[in-house]
Formats: C-alpha cells, sequence, structure tokens
C-alpha cells in the first residue's frame, strides 16, 4: 500500500506570492491533516479535511486555506507569502475515526525569499 | 484548545542505558496518544501510540504508560542503540484527525 504523498518536495517563493501543495493520502484514508513544522514552534496544526469538507481549523491567518477532492486528495494554499512562512509543511492521513492511526507525508519544504 | 507540554526538550544517553520522555496534556477528553520519530530531514514515523482505555502498551524495547488520572504520558526506550537518535514528539488527540504536539525531545544516544 503506498504511503503518503506530498507534491512538491522542495519550494522556493518570493514574498507576496501565493502557493499551492498536494497531499494524496494512504488508499482508503479519508481525513487528511496539515500541518507547519518549524523549528521554533514545532508542529503546528493548520486544517483537517474529511470527506471534503473542513472538519477543524487551527489559529492560522485567512491566508492559509485547503480543500480536499472526492479522491481524498487534499491541496493547501497559501496566498500573499511572508518570509515567516518558510517552514516545513506535513499532511497526515487517518481513516478519520476516533482512535486511528494518523500517518505523515515526508513535507513539502517551502521557503520564500 | 488542547495544550501538550513535553520534558526533557535534550536527552543524551550512553548506549544501552535507558530513555524516558514524559509528556502532560490538558483536554481531559483527549483518548488517543502517538509517539513519533522524526530523523533529521525525515517525515515523523508513528512508532507507538496507546488509547485512554489502556494502561500500559509495549512493543519490544519502546514501551509508552498512560496516567490519565494525571493527564500524563511517557515513552520508555530500553537498550538504548545509535539508530535510536532523533527528535521525539508525543501527541494527543483533540478531535477527528487533529492532533496537538509536544515541542519534540532530541535524543543523543552516545556509543
Amino acid at each position: 500500500k503506498a504511503g503518503v504523498t506530498q507534491t512538491p518536495r522542495y519550494l522556493i517563493k518570493t514574498r507576496g506570492q501565493q502557493v499551492t501543495l498536494s497531499c494524496s493520502p494512504i488508499s482508503g484514508h479519508r481525513s487528511v491533516s496539515w500541518y507547519q513544522q518549524t523549528p521554533g514552534q514545532g508542529l503546528q496544526f493548520l486544517f483537517e479535511y474529511f470527506s471534503e469538507t473542513q472538519r477543524n481549523k487551527g489559529n492560522f491567518p485567512g491566508r492559509f486555506s485547503g480543500r480536499q477532492f472526492s479522491n481524498s486528495r487534499s491541496e493547501m494554499n497559501v496566498s500573499t507569502l511572508e518570509l515567516g512562512d518558510s517552514a516545513l509543511y506535513l499532511c497526515a492521513s487517518s481513516m478519520g475515526q476516533s482512535n486511528t492511526e494518523a500517518f505523515f507525508g515526508q513535507g513539502t519544504r517551502l521557503t520564500v525569499v | 484548545g488542547e495544550n501538550v507540554e513535553q520534558h526533557p526538550s535534550t536527552l543524551s544517553v550512553q548506549e544501552g542505558d535507558s530513555a524516558v520522555i514524559k509528556c502532560t496534556y490538558s483536554d481531559s477528553a483527549s483518548n488517543y496518544f502517538p509517539w513519533y520519530k522524526q530523523e533529521l530531514g525525515k517525515r515523523p514515523q508513528l512508532i507507538i501510540d496507546i488509547r485512554s482505555n489502556v494502561g500500559e502498551k509495549k512493543d519490544q524495547r519502546i514501551a509508552v504508560t498512560l496516567n490519565k488520572t494525571a493527564k500524563h504520558f511517557s515513552l520508555h526506550i530500553t537498550e538504548t542503540q545509535p539508530e535510536d537518535s532523533a527528535v521525539y514528539f508525543c501527541a494527543a488527540r483533540y478531535t477527528g484527525n487533529q492532533f496537538y504536539f509536544g515541542t519534540g525531545t532530541s535524543l543523543t544516544v552516545i556509543p
């Protein structure tokens, strides 16, 4: 069974631009969550999508948005990029029910210059 | 929301010794507590987890204990090996697939 796949692996953008990241969950998983990982803040929850609906949302500004498609693949979009958005963006997939394991993708390393 | 505290932030042990990492959580509704290991430049990997109806779980050299009353859980690694060196994160499920993570423990096993 294929694992969680994130594309692209690396991305360099300039301030003010927007970016879209993609996450393909494990087959059969309906929940995709997104996290931002930085050295100073650790792993911070962005949002979760389940069956094409945003189920939970963390404390990030509206510049961060996402969506999920009928095949459970998810995209995350960041508009008007800021230097502080430079981070490793990880997605995690799970079945979505309580007490089920979550597995991470390899992440997308975003650098804003 | 949930708040997860993790200690220590760094830990160095001699090969063969044990390592213990502790976490506390704030939301009594949390019912699932995974531990992830992240090696440099790699994704977090689930190494063990525990559910709130269990007090202890063991998998070879790794064990996790949970005290629901005190709202804390711990990771125990016995007979440590150099390949155990990594950053370890504890997490508590808040709801759905939303986790709150501890700030991580950088474990170094000295050969």
